[in-house]
């Protein structure tokens, strides 16, 4: 079955403990992307992957790290988390180019005390 | 800059009844338009798409949702709401910029009542 996966999916944690979420697809797609989703602000992108090696911020990237090793896994890192950081983390997927259409994980929630 | 609104943040319909679920977007080139929903607790399912050709396309449980350009909307319909229907909603727009492929609208939330 095609699709996104992403670990843990409850996560709590508390101020200053690195942690890694991972993302794993399975469908070969050269772009790789995070985002939180926050009530009343909608899905807001963190970093992006367009290929193995190539990430780049995206409009929320403060706090956040990502690293692209082999091309199905896309983990997102918080060296430091901090409250601010608690929210709801969606990975997607998708074939470069095309017509955009992204492939989401089932969520990650993650509260920082 | 590219940006997508959904101008209603909360709406309750009564099961069977009509539902409309307004979006406007913000990009000068020809769109890439999706409505996504969020049920409860659950992850993001894409509804339907539009890309090209007909305007008015079909989604899956029922919805549809029609594209005009002339008032850059992209409305998403159901003939007759049925209580496993609220969930939030939220309307996407793929541009084509490096990264940002895919623009959200802050979503709405409906809820439906017997």
């Amino acid at each position: 079955e095609a699709q996104v996966t992403q670990n843990p999916r409850y996560l709590i944690t508390v101020t200053g403990k690195k942690l890694t979420v991972t993302c794993s697809q399975n469908m070969n797609h050269e772009y790789m992307s995070w985002y939180r989703q926050d009530p009343g602000l909608g899905l807001r992108q963190i970093y992006y992957s367009m290929n193995v090696e190539v990430t780049d911020k995206g409009d929320v990237p403060e706090g956040y790290k990502v690293s692209r090793k082999e091309k199905r896994n896309f983990p997102l890192i918080l060296e430091s988390p901090s409250p601010n950081q608690t929210s709801l983390y969606f990975c997607a997927s998708r074939i470069s180019g095309g017509t955009y259409e992204q492939y989401f994980g089932p969520g990650t929630r993650l509260t920082v005390t | 800059a590219q940006s997508v609104t959904q101008p209603d943040i909360h709406i309750t319909v009564s099961e069977g009844a009509s539902l409309e679920l307004r979006c406007n977007y913000s990009y000068g080139a020809t769109p890439y338009l999706f409505w996504y929903v969020q049920s409860p607790g659950q992850g993001l399912q894409l509804l339907l798409k539009y890309f090209s050709g007909d305007t008015l396309v079909q989604g899956i449980k029922g919805f549809e949702a029609e594209f005009k350009r002339s008032q850059s909307s992209f409305n998403l319909r159901k003939p007759s709401v049925h209580w496993s229907d609220a969930a939030e909603y939220f309307c996407a727009v793929g541009v084509n910029q490096a990264g940002t492929a895919l623009i959200f609208g802050k979503g709405t939330t409906l809820s439906v009542s017997s």
